[in-house]
């Protein structure tokens, strides 16, 4: 695709329930990253994935979060048990190097509510 | 690990002033300087990026200033249109590839 996509755009869930969110990066890009969104905030780290591997998962905040990358192409982050703070929105990013120095281009978002 | 301080936190222009956007990092291995504009509901966009070799970058009425030595990095919006209107965020990326937001600002554009 031209861009990178997210789904679903919009997510309620109830607490407690378990959610996963996807992204479709562009395609042949290496780097892949999540972060996450709360309301008037910049956007704060999650996870990041040089193809399959996941380097850095310094960001997510607690133990009921979890980020993939099998094929090292679409990636799923999965919340458990999920809790009224995990409302945000949840961007995805992508980028064409490895290497830090370039800009990641992002995913529209998912909102996830949680009520 | 790396913090960026974002200012003002809203700013409100007259329709072709001056507006300027300033953030602080503390992470002197930052290396890269994205900004990005992000409209109601929607992505962030990069508008405009300067890496540290440099100390200045300008795209048509865009610029940005880096000084490294002060940990402090600027956008600089001339001849503001009420389209520039939405919320800007500066960021930094250290030598582990992960960006750094500030807290954003509401640019406010007044015609």
């Amino acid at each position: 695709g031209a861009g990178v996509s997210q789904s679903p755009r919009y997510k309620v869930a109830k607490r407690g329930q378990d959610v996963a969110l996807r992204c479709d990066p562009i395609s042949g890009h290496v780097s892949l990253f999540w972060y996450q969104q709360a309301l008037g905030q910049g956007p704060e780290f999650l996870t990041y994935f040089q193809n399959e591997a996941q380097l850095d998962k310094s960001g997510l905040p607690s133990d009921r979060f979890f980020a993939e990358r099998p094929e090292g192409s679409v990636s799923t982050l999965k919340i458990q048990r999920t809790q009224q703070e995990d409302s945000a929105v949840y961007l995805c990013a992508s980028s064409p190097v490895p290497a830090g120095g370039y800009s990641d281009t992002f995913g529209s978002g998912t909102r996830l509510t949680v009520v | 690990g790396e913090n960026v301080e974002q200012h003002p936190s809203t700013l409100s222009v007259q329709e072709g002033d001056s507006a300027v956007i300033k953030c602080t990092y503390s992470d002197s291995a930052s290396n890269y300087f994205p900004w990005y504009k992000q409209e109601l509901g929607k992505r962030p966009q990069l508008i405009i990026d300067i890496r540290s070799n440099v100390g200045e970058k300008k795209d048509q009425r865009i610029a940005v200033t880096l000084n490294k030595t002060a940990k402090h990095f600027s956008l600089h919006i001339t001849e503001t249109q009420p389209e520039d209107s939405a919320v800007y965020f500066c960021a930094a990326m250290n030598a582990g590839n992960m960006l750094t937001f500030g807290g954003g600002t509401r640019l406010m554009v007044k015609p």
